[in-house]
């Protein structure tokens, strides 16, 4: 069964400073691949997302991931962190075959605090 | 271009009680999923719907349905309530025959259960 760890609960960065959020999964073929954000009392914004193709991928709001098959991780990063990014981070798995990415497997999310 | 509406936001329920979700997806959309988010976890899959079918399933129990509308609209109900059930149940719009569609997410229904 494919699982998505995310091993860091609370992270807390100054504002203008490098993120690295981690994500480990454990599939049984290649997957879909995402980052997802989260605010208080709303719903999950896709971030970005890697399919096939560049392992390095580039997402909304200046964030990026990288695929790195041997290492089974998709971490995500911002060069520089934004007072507005504090929120909660969720990295999801989801099969590569359904013809719909629709059921996805998450993480269980990194808060992301920003100090000013 | 309204995205994916779900209501009502917030409801409060005893244990016991059934309960009905409601979600429509994104313009466009003809694929519901839903999904459950307990407090400090991360969303759990509970099915998926399209053509008016429940065409994949998590690991829920049977107390957990749903229905397809022809619109696409969809409905989640929950029957004999457990205080575990309380939760934020997100719904997710897209469409079916592009594999590389990314899913839209409402804002969710907060369910209490007390």
């Amino acid at each position: 069964a494919q699982s998505v760890t995310q091993p860091d609960i609370h992270i807390t960065v100054s504002e203008g400073a490098s993120l690295e959020l981690r994500c480990n999964y454990s599939y049984g073929a290649t997957p879909y691949l995402f980052w997802y954000v989260q605010s208080p009392g709303q719903g999950l914004q896709l971030l970005l997302k890697y399919f096939s193709g560049d392992t390095l991928v580039q997402g909304i709001k200046g964030f990026e991931a990288e695929f790195k098959r041997s290492q089974s991780s998709f971490n995500l990063r911002k060069p520089s962190v934004h007072w507005s990014d504090a929120a909660e981070y969720f990295c999801a798995v989801g099969p590569i075959n359904t013809g719909t990415a629709s059921k996805l497997t998450f993480g269980t999310g990194t808060r992301l605090q920003v100090t000013l | 271009d309204a995205g994916v509406t779900q209501s009502p936001t917030h409801l409060i329920k005893t244990r016991g009680q059934q309960v009905t979700l409601r979600c429509s997806p994104k313009s466009g959309h003809d694929t519901v999923s839903w999904y459950q988010q307990a407090l400090g976890q991360g969303p759990q899959f509970i099915f998926q719907y399209y053509e008016e079918e429940e065409r994949q399933r998590g690991n829920f129990p049977d107390r957990f349905s749903g229905h397809q509308f022809p619109n696409y609209s969809s409905e989640l109900n929950v029957n004999a309530l457990l205080l575990g059930d309380s939760a934020l149940y997100l719904c997710a719009s897209s469409r079916r025959r592009r594999t590389d569609e990314k899913l839209f997410f409402g804002s969710g229904t907060q369910l209490s259960v007390l």
